[in-house]
């Protein structure tokens, strides 16, 4: 089966800018999490969607928001970029019962 | 939440079995140990998860002892493509993955 699809895959803005980054999840799966990974904190915690509800949020400004769709399809989006947004975004799809997730290949945002 | 502590980094060579060790001290009852394997510019990708004992796939083996209160994920006869950041998370069995905490992991370099 399809695994999940993230897009785009890079994406280049300017500060001050905002961004939307797309993630499908494996058909089936109802949990949608986004990731932020940089060199220097590893992979952060941004949120949590299942069934269009954000059910966990992690810690990072309003900046950062996102929403998921009916048919499970996630978007998050940062506003007023900011140099230090520059890094990997990831997205993970997941069954709500256990603890095995599905990630995607990323986007990698940079902000000049 | 229960937090992990990994080493920050371990060397091998190719046909050698490694072994990476995790801490848990304060993991619950309910809590079950998931290791997943990232490679640079990718999403992590599930390994193997336990909740006693010994658990064994195709890829790793995971040893829990009778205190859980650390694990160690072994792969056998390593080889240059099993160089990759490896994550030991700790999280109940209905825990998505917002619940859980990546940490930084392991950092494993093999050498031919």
């Amino acid at each position: 089966k399809a695994g999940v699809t993230q897009t785009p895959r890079y994406l280049i803005k300017t500060r001050g800018q905002q961004v939307t980054l797309s993630c499908s999840p494996i058909s089936g799966h109802r949990s949608v999490s986004w990731y932020q990974q940089t060199p220097g904190q590893g992979l952060q915690f941004l949120f949590e969607y299942f069934s269009e509800t954000q059910r966990n949020k992690g810690n990072f400004p309003g900046r950062f928001s996102g929403r998921q769709f009916s048919n499970s399809r996630s978007e998050m989006n940062v506003s007023t970029l900011e140099l230090g947004d520059s890094a990997l975004y990831l997205c993970a799809s997941s069954r709500q019962e256990n603890t095995e997730a599905f990630f995607g290949q990323g986007t990698r945002l940079t902000v000049v | 939440l229960a937090k992990t502590t990994q080493p920050i980094s371990m060397d091998s060579y190719e046909g050698q079995e490694v072994n990476i060790t995790c801490s848990h001290n304060n993991i619950a009852t309910n809590d079950y140990i998931t290791w997943y394997q990232q490679f640079p510019s990718q999403g992590p990708r599930f390994i193997i998860q336990g909740y006693k004992t010994k658990v064994t796939n195709e890829v790793a083996s995971l040893f829990i002892p009778a205190d859980r209160k650390s694990s160690t994920l072994s792969l056998p006869r390593v080889s240059l493509s099993d160089t990759a950041v490896y994550y030991c998370l700790v999280g109940d069995e209905g825990s998505t993955l917002g619940r859980l905490y990546f940490g930084r992991g392991t950092q494993l370099t093999v050498w031919p």
